[in-house]
């Protein structure tokens, strides 16, 4: 499995854009990046995933490098309510039916700070 | 994205008994997913539910501490059986969606062991 590196915590000025680092060097060329977050008491929440290229939703922005050892979740323009941890997760196929497990690392506590 | 329905949301057990825990889909799903997530601590997936076959434990988990059931596409269980305080976690269900592109959580069960 693929692991990934993130920072333990994070402080961001709110209305500012947070920027989350993960590095997962030993990342396949079939293996997609997934970002969640956990919101405290909370089921975490899918915030965007990428393979090769940049991606964008209306939540955030996903910068991978182009040797895809590492990438950057961009949240950009962040509130007190983007207060969570952070989780980049590199997906592994379990099987040839394609279903697909996703593995948690310690992610990054991000804090908005007001 | 799925709707999960989980429950109890929290529960407060003896030691010794057995808690069962229900995650119910609102739509047909292929792979649900449970996971333990000890205080402080991230999450670990325990094991991977399939429907009409025996689910699928992760390193560390065994049938006879957390026997799962998966009778259709949109139900599961997890029982925690001879509990001590070391189970108190939270344990959370998942289901994938679209051969794994996209991942949705319960809000999870907060289990207290005493």
């Amino acid at each position: 499995d693929a692991k990934t590196t993130q920072p333990t915590s994070m402080d961001c000025a709110e209305g500012r854009a947070a920027n989350l680092p993960c590095n997962h060097s030993t990342i396949s060329g079939n293996e997609y990046v997934y970002w969640y977050r956990q919101i405290h008491s909370q089921g975490p929440q899918y915030i965007i995933h990428g393979l090769k290229n940049n991606e964008t939703n209306e939540m955030a922005s996903l910068i991978i490098t182009e040797d895809r050892k590492s990438s950057t979740l961009i949240l950009p323009h962040a509130t007190l309510r983007d207060t969570a941890v952070y989780y980049c997760i590199v997906r592994v196929e379990v099987s040839n039916f394609g279903n697909e497990k996703l593995t948690f690392g310690t992610g990054t506590r991000l804090t908005i700070i007001p | 994205s799925a709707v999960i329905s989980q429950k109890p949301s929290r529960d407060i057990c003896q030691r010794g008994t057995s808690l069962t825990i229900q995650c119910q889909v609102d739509s047909q799903v292929t792979m649900m997913f449970w996971y333990r997530q000890q205080p402080g601590q991230s999450l670990t997936l325990i094991a991977t539910a399939n429907q009409g076959s025996e689910a699928t434990y992760e390193s560390g988990f065994v049938i006879d501490k957390f026997p799962i059931s998966r009778p259709n596409l949109t139900f599961s269980t997890l029982t925690v059986s001879n509990m001590s305080p070391e189970d108190s976690s939270i344990y959370l269900c998942s289901v994938d969606m679209v051969q794994g592109i996209s991942y949705t959580f319960g809000s999870g069960t907060r289990l207290t062991v005493v």
